[in-house]
C-alpha cells in the first residue's frame, strides 16, 4: 500500500504569513493527488485536485504543486478562515485511496 | 445545487452491524462515483472504499475486507454503507463524498454520520 506522510504534523503561524505544507508519497504517484482543508465539526473541504488544479471557488492563495512523491499546498498570505487541519490524499493506487496524517495550521 | 443527505446516529453494541444512507440530489447521479471516508475522534481522515457510477463494482481498502458492503440505488440516487462485526475501534464519523473520477478529489461531502460502538 501506498502511504502518504504529512509534515510538520502542526506549525503555528500568523496572518498574512505564507505557509508550506508538504506530503509524501512512500513511491511514485504522478499527480493524482488531492489536498483537503477541514474545520472542527465539518466535513473536509477540496482544495486542490490533480496535484496543482484549484477546486472552483477556492481562493487564489492557496496553490499545490509537485509530481511523482513530493508534493507542497502553499498559502500565499494566511488568512484569519485558513486556520484548520490540512490532509493530502493519493488517488493513483486505484482502487485505494489513501489520506495523509493531517498537518493543523494554528495561529501564532 | 449538490447536497449528499446522510442517515443519523448511530449506537451499536460489539459485534453488530450499521447501515449508512446518503441520499444524492443536485446533480446526475450515475456520473460520479461515491466513496466513503471516516473519523475516528481526534483521528485524521480514513478512506474506506469506493463504489462506481452504475454501482456494478465495489472496492475497499484492504482493512475492511470482509466487512464492508456498499450498494447504490439509481431508482432513489442513493447509496449505502454496511459495516459488519463492529468493535469499540469503528466508533467515528463517516462521511459520504462523491467524485467524478480517480484524480478529481472529493467535491462534494455528506454532513456526516456517528457511530458509536459501545456495550
Amino acid at each position: 500500500d501506498i502511504q502518504m506522510t504529512q509534515s510538520p504534523s502542526s506549525l503555528s503561524a500568523s496572518v498574512g504569513d505564507r505557509v508550506t505544507l508538504t506530503c509524501r508519497a512512500s513511491q511514485s504517484i504522478s499527480t493524482y493527488l488531492s489536498w483537503y482543508q477541514q474545520k472542527p465539526g465539518k466535513a473536509p473541504k477540496l482544495l486542490i485536485y490533480a496535484a496543482s488544479s484549484l477546486q472552483s471557488g477556492v481562493p487564489s492563495r492557496f496553490s499545490g504543486s509537485g509530481s511523482g512523491t513530493d508534493f507542497t499546498l502553499t498559502i500565499s498570505s494566511l488568512q484569519p478562515e485558513d486556520f484548520a487541519t490540512y490532509y493530502c490524499q493519493q488517488s493513483y493506487s486505484t482502487p485505494t485511496w489513501t489520506f495523509g496524517q493531517g498537518t493543523k495550521v494554528e495561529i501564532k | 445545487q449538490v447536497q449528499l443527505v446522510q442517515s443519523g446516529a448511530e449506537v451499536k453494541k460489539p459485534g453488530a452491524s450499521v447501515k449508512i444512507s446518503c441520499k444524492a440530489s443536485g446533480y446526475t447521479f450515475t456520473s460520479y462515483y461515491m466513496h466513503w471516508v471516516r473519523q475516528a475522534p481526534g483521528q485524521g481522515l480514513e478512506w474506506m472504499g469506493l463504489i462506481n457510477p452504475t454501482g456494478s463494482t465495489s472496492n475497499n481498502a484492504q482493512k475492511f475486507q470482509g466487512r464492508l458492503t456498499m450498494t447504490r440505488d439509481t431508482a432513489t440516487s442513493s447509496v449505502s454503507m454496511e459495516l459488519s462485526s463492529l468493535r469499540s475501534d469503528d466508533t467515528a464519523v463517516y462521511y459520504c463524498a462523491r467524485s467524478t473520477g480517480y484524480n478529481s478529489g472529493l467535491d462534494y461531502w455528506g454532513q456526516g454520520t456517528l457511530v458509536t460502538v459501545s456495550s
